[in-house]
């Protein structure tokens, strides 16, 4: 099984700031890696698959990088809509998905 | 405009069983594989289960594999989880999804059901 793992758990940021978050496969899984956004009582919504394509409808200032086994979803200046669950999955090994723990991105 | 709508989710006794489904509309339905992933409280993401378009391929995950079963009905664009021998563990809610086209990941999402297993 490709165990994805993400850091860090939690991210204190303020809006208008950068956020980065990580997610680091446990093998090599090319670019098939997407970003999930959760907010409470709802489901997850796709941002980013292919490592680095923003899905239908997300502002761009989502963006996506790849390098290796290590994955980066960065959110240029945050929204108060921003502050939610971050997943990344990996379907490499499709359809075995795996997602990886989440990061909780809190407002600072 | 896709959307995707589970229902079937109940409060139920361990070993008992459910059927969860999945009406969905907004694009060609037996183009697409459709998933199950499911989410217990608090807690993360877990990918239960996946039907090719057609309906000829299932997979499952081993958490979940020979109680549950997958299925589909092109005809009525809706996607089915059988669910068997219910575990405390087992609670969660269950989300339906459409993966994109080929192989890829999970683009449009139900809201989800709840499945509570409890005496």
């Amino acid at each position: 099984e490709i165990v994805m793992t993400q850091s860090p758990a939690t991210l204190s940021v303020s809006p208008g700031e950068r956020a980065t978050l990580s997610c680091r496969a446990s093998q090599s899984i090319s670019s098939n890696l997407a970003w999930y956004q959760q907010k409470p009582g709802q489901a997850p919504r796709l941002l980013i698959y292919g490592a680095s394509t923003r899905a239908t409808g997300i502002p761009p200032r989502f963006s996506g990088s790849a390098s290796g086994t290590e994955f980066t979803l960065t959110i240029s200046s945050l929204q108060s809509e921003d502050f939610a669950l971050y997943y990344c999955q990996q379907y490499n090994n499709w359809p075995m998905y795996t997602f990886g723990q989440g990061t909780k991105l809190e407002i600072k | 405009e896709v959307q995707v709508l589970e229902s079937g989710g109940d409060l139920v006794q361990p070993g008992g069983s459910l059927r969860l489904s999945c009406a969905a509309s907004g694009f060609t339905f037996s183009s697409y594989a459709m998933s199950w992933v499911r989410q217990a409280p608090g807690k993360g993401l877990e990918w239960v289960s996946t039907m090719s378009g057609t309906g000829g391929s299932t997979y499952y995950a081993d958490s979940v594999k020979g109680r549950f079963t997958i299925s589909r009905d092109n005809s009525e664009n809706t996607l089915y989880l059988q669910v068997n021998s219910l575990r405390a563990e087992d609670t969660a809610v269950y989300y339906c999804a459409k993966t994109q086209v080929g192989k890829g990941g999970l683009d449009y999402w139900g809201q989800g059901t709840l499945v509570t297993v409890s005496s």
